[in-house]
């Protein structure tokens, strides 16, 4: 499991507050990835990161932001403009798919609970 | 936009039963289809995957079939087992608009029944 690591486990936040949820990955993998994980949703992409200091909009990235300062760490805010932000964040790291392995590695995930 | 659906988005079946879990995407340049398993609390790892330039690949007890003219790939999953039982996630990637963009189906949570 290890190799890609997101902390905390657990995070609670006051509505309007602004939170950063850590993602961390020491597999040398060139793409990272944020998604958000709601029942019966599935895994929906949030940003998508294919080197460093280039990220890319997925589906719901409004009220998201995102950082790719090091090959190893792409973090993402949550922003007090997100409309829903309670859910389960996963964050994913892959090999450049274009030259080698196509999978995704994850992390295990963040819970956020903003009330 | 691209797109995957996913059916169904729950199955129940019996132990040594098989299970057979369906895909349609939307971008038919997308050229790589991963299946992902979730156990309970757990974090989605990959179970198999497969390339737009084969049409079927097979391991041990699973194995998942693409069909490209009709932007269907399916997981067939033989001899059940209790084990068996969580939500199998499937993706595709590789579209037009952007290669890395890895879009995932809404889930289909299997049980099996003992």
């Amino acid at each position: 499991d290890g190799g890609i690591t997101q902390s905390p486990k657990y995070l609670f936040r006051k509505e309007g507050q602004n939170v950063t949820l850590s993602c961390e990955q020491n597999l040398n993998h060139d793409a990272m990835y944020w998604y958000r994980q709601d029942p019966g949703q599935g895994l929906r992409l949030i940003y998508y990161s294919q080197i460093v200091n280039d990220f890319q909009k997925g589906d719901i990235a409004e009220g998201y932001s995102v950082s790719r300062e090091k090959k190893e760490s792409f973090p993402l805010t949550v922003t007090s403009a997100q409309k829903n932000p309670t859910a389960f964040y996963l964050c994913a790291s892959s090999q450049d798919p274009r030259r080698k392995s196509y999978e995704q590695y994850f992390g295990p995930g963040t819970r956020l609970t903003v009330t | 936009g691209e797109n995957v659906e996913q059916h169904p988005s729950t199955l129940s079946v019996q132990e040594g039963d098989s299970a057979v879990i369906k895909c349609t995407y939307s971008d038919s340049a997308s050229n790589y289809f991963p299946w992902y398993k979730q156990e309970l609390g757990k974090r989605p790892q990959l179970i198999i995957d497969i390339r737009s330039n084969v049409g079927e690949k097979k391991d041990q007890r699973i194995a998942v079939t693409l069909n490209k003219t009709a932007k269907h790939f399916s997981l067939h999953i033989t001899e059940t087992q209790p084990e068996d039982s969580a939500v199998y996630f499937c993706a595709a990637s590789g579209f037009k608009t952007s290669y890395d963009k890895v879009i995932f189906g809404p889930g289909t949570s299997l049980s099996v029944i003992p």
